[in-house]
């Protein structure tokens, strides 16, 4: 079993609708979760950071974390065509070197 | 403020030859690491460092060495190169607020 799974895509929403990309993992130990936007040919950028259970807001974006069912996941609301990308998700490892374990990516494509 | 450098951007080498991928970062990070990202594989990690004077390996560490020159820099080497080390390299350091990672641009690598 892979520690981090994101559901398969690609991902093709219109534009203004919403888009939910999810993400489970598999360390319960696991206190940091992040999401990364990468568009082709760049380096990720972080976009949104949870540690607590619950929903976090930024613009548009929400992060929602189920620590009791291990899943992560991002919403993005009134997507636009500037949001089409591979969004990463990103789990804190907390050994020693704290580092992040990364999924393999959803491709989202929004179309106008 | 540059964040994360690597050097160089774009690399072409031939089987068995060597090369060394640079890597600074100017944010008085502790911590550094290296991913190799490849198409399905999402990012993996090759070696890390939480602090100045240690590493560790990673997920991939096979075919590299890596070495932590100082606070600002960690450098990746390929002793011999194949062809199965074609890839996209990440350089990355990690920020103290929020534990995520600030990545460099990334290196193109092609081993023919």
């Amino acid at each position: 079993q892979k520690e981090v799974e994101q559901n398969s895509g690609p991902l093709s929403v219109p534009e203004g609708a919403i888009a939910s990309l999810n993400c489970t993992y598999s360390d319960r130990g696991s206190q940091s979760f992040f999401w990364y936007r990468q568009y082709s040919g760049k380096s990720p950028e972080l976009i949104m950071f949870i540690y607590s259970n619950g929903d976090k807001e930024d613009g548009r974006f929400t992060a929602q974390l189920n620590k009791a069912s291990q899943y992560v996941s991002l919403l993005i609301r009134d997507s636009q065509p500037s949001d089409s990308a591979t969004y990463l998700c990103a789990v804190f490892e907390e050994t020693s070197g704290s580092r992040l374990t990364f999924g393999e990516g959803t491709q989202l494509t929004v179309n106008p | 403020n540059a964040g994360v450098t690597q050097t160089p951007k774009f690399q072409v080498l031939k089987t068995g030859q060597s090369m060394t991928l640079q890597c600074a970062q100017d944010m008085n990070h502790n911590s550094m690491y290296w991913y190799r990202q490849d198409p399905g594989m999402g990012l993996r990690l090759i070696y890390y460092s939480a602090s100045e004077g240690t590493t560790d390996k990673g997920e991939v560490p096979n075919g590299y060495n890596v070495s932590r020159l100082n606070k600002r820099e960690f450098s990746l080497r390929l002793e011999s190169a194949a062809p199965s080390q074609t890839s996209v390299y990440f350089c990355a350091s990690r920020t103290g607020t929020n534990y995520g990672y600030t990545f460099g641009s990334g290196t193109r690598l092609t081993v023919v």
